[in-house]
């Protein structure tokens, strides 16, 4: 079974701290994904990459960057954090049209 | 710009009846679409994926229609089951790019027993 890891399930954190959200996935998957949840507005996509530090805009990426150094690993980066980035926060991989999530990490910015 | 659209309010449907759910877009022709399961808390899980030259699509109790013209997709569960209660999200390929994924904001359903 594809499984796709998000390093963390929730996370509180100060106005301005940096902030890492970490996904690995184990299936060689070549796309990855980072969307965030808001209820009322779904999900919303936030960067993509479709290889090796390759990355492309989603509709919403003010306020975050990417980072893709391995085939398995994509992280989500928030330089100083906003309490507006309070969210839910899913990684994906796809395969076939199929995308496959984590679990989601759920940020609280205070 | 591109904009999918799901009934916002909850569906509540009586167990064994067969619950239908609506996805409407605009300004796209997508070349696929796709429907996707999310509980409380959870990452949404993958249901089925219909293309654009495919009328309708049948795994188990769930049925998918793809209508371009209407530019509307209906997701029907038949007989209905209290687990089947969750958030259905519909989902399209982006304009611009095969790999961007786009998503409605989804339609919570409720089955009571």
């Amino acid at each position: 079974d594809v499984k796709v890891t998000q390093s963390s399930r929730y996370l509180v954190k100060r106005t301005g701290e940096k902030v890492f959200l970490e996904c690995v996935q184990d299936m060689d998957h070549e796309n990855m994904f980072w969307y965030r949840q808001d209820p009322g507005l779904g999900l919303r996509l936030i960067y993509f990459s479709y290889d090796v530090k390759m990355k492309e805009k989603g509709d919403i990426p003010e306020g975050y960057s990417v980072s893709r150094e391995k085939k398995e690993r994509f992280s989500l980066i928030l330089e100083s954090a906003s309490t507006n980035q309070t969210s839910m926060y899913l990684c994906a991989s796809i395969q076939s049209g199929e995308l496959f999530f984590g679990e989601g990490s759920r940020l609280t910015v205070l | 710009s591109q904009k999918i659209e799901q009934n916002s309010e909850a569906l509540n449907i009586q167990e064994g009846k067969t619950a239908t759910l609506t996805c409407n877009y605009t300004n796209y022709s997508p070349a696929y679409l796709q429907w996707y399961r999310q509980d409380p808390g959870r990452g949404p899980v993958f249901l089925l994926l219909i293309r654009e030259n495919e009328k309708e699509k049948r795994k188990e109790r769930l049925k998918v229609t793809f209508d371009t013209t209407l530019k509307q997709s209906l997701f029907h569960i038949t007989a209905s089951q209290p687990a089947d209660s969750a958030t259905y999200l519909c989902a399209l390929d982006g304009d611009s790019s095969a790999s961007k994924i786009i998503f409605g904001s989804g339609t919570r359903l409720s089955i009571r027993p």
